[in-house]
């Protein structure tokens, strides 16, 4: 079925330097690929999204690549800053469909 | 503009009890979307309704759980006879009536089954 797989599960940065988390999906139709932000007992908040038609995009410290051929995609954090701690979830949509299909998440720790 | 509003924010049910879980989408959309959270897991997709309908329903649960988005107050999802393993965070999405896929996320209700 439908699978997003999602790298690391644990990630820890010092202050300041970049954080990577990577993701890679199973099915050719999805064409819609955001990333959200989850604080402890808080729902998921969206940062930043992709669509196919595009390889990258960014806004300020946060950018988010995409290479449909290889079926991965990535989110980029410059700077980090301790409140960038917190669980990152990617999805990707299914079937060109509304749905979104979930990675299990990265807790993402900045320490100062 | 208010975000997605669900309430409760905390729900604790006995096994065999019903839970009903509500749900505001944003203003201007009419798109709803709900999932479940597990502990240190990721979201899982329940179902996908517009107002009076039913879109996609494949993340649903066969027994015990519906949803309904009526034409005038919240979506509402309802789970009977919940059991222990019921117990977990329930996301509400809704997305704009432009057709963008965008979704934005409520707080979530927390459900204990005790």
């Amino acid at each position: 079925g439908e699978n997003v797989e999602q790298h690391p599960s644990t990630l820890s940065v010092q202050e300041g330097d970049s954080a990577v988390i990577k993701c890679t999906y199973s099915d050719s139709a999805s064409n819609y690929f955001p990333w959200y932000k989850q604080e402890l007992g808080k729902g998921p908040q969206l940062i930043i999204d992709i669509r196919s038609n595009v390889g990258e995009k960014k806004d300020q410290r946060i950018a988010v690549t995409l290479n449909k051929t290889a079926k991965h995609f990535s989110l980029h954090i410059t700077e980090t800053q301790p409140e960038d701690s917190a669980v990152y979830f990617c999805a990707a949509s299914i079937g060109g469909a509304q749905k979104l299909v979930f990675g299990q998440g990265t807790r993402l720790t900045i320490n100062p | 503009n208010a975000g997605v509003m669900q309430n409760p924010r905390h729900l604790v049910r006995r096994r065999g009890q019903e839970a009903r879980l509500r749900c505001s989408p944003m203003k201007g959309h009419s798109h709803v979307y709900w999932y479940r959270q597990l502990p240190e897991e990721g979201l899982k997709f329940m179902v996908y309704l517009q107002k009076e309908n039913i879109i996609d329903e494949s993340g649903m649960p066969k027994e015990r759980f519906s949803a309904e988005f009526p034409k005038e107050g919240p979506s509402i999802l309802r789970i009977q006879q919940v059991v222990r393993g019921d117990s977990a965070a329930y996301f509400c999405a809704s997305s704009p009536d432009t057709g963008e896929e965008t979704q934005y996320f409520g707080p979530g209700t927390r459900l204990l089954v005790l």
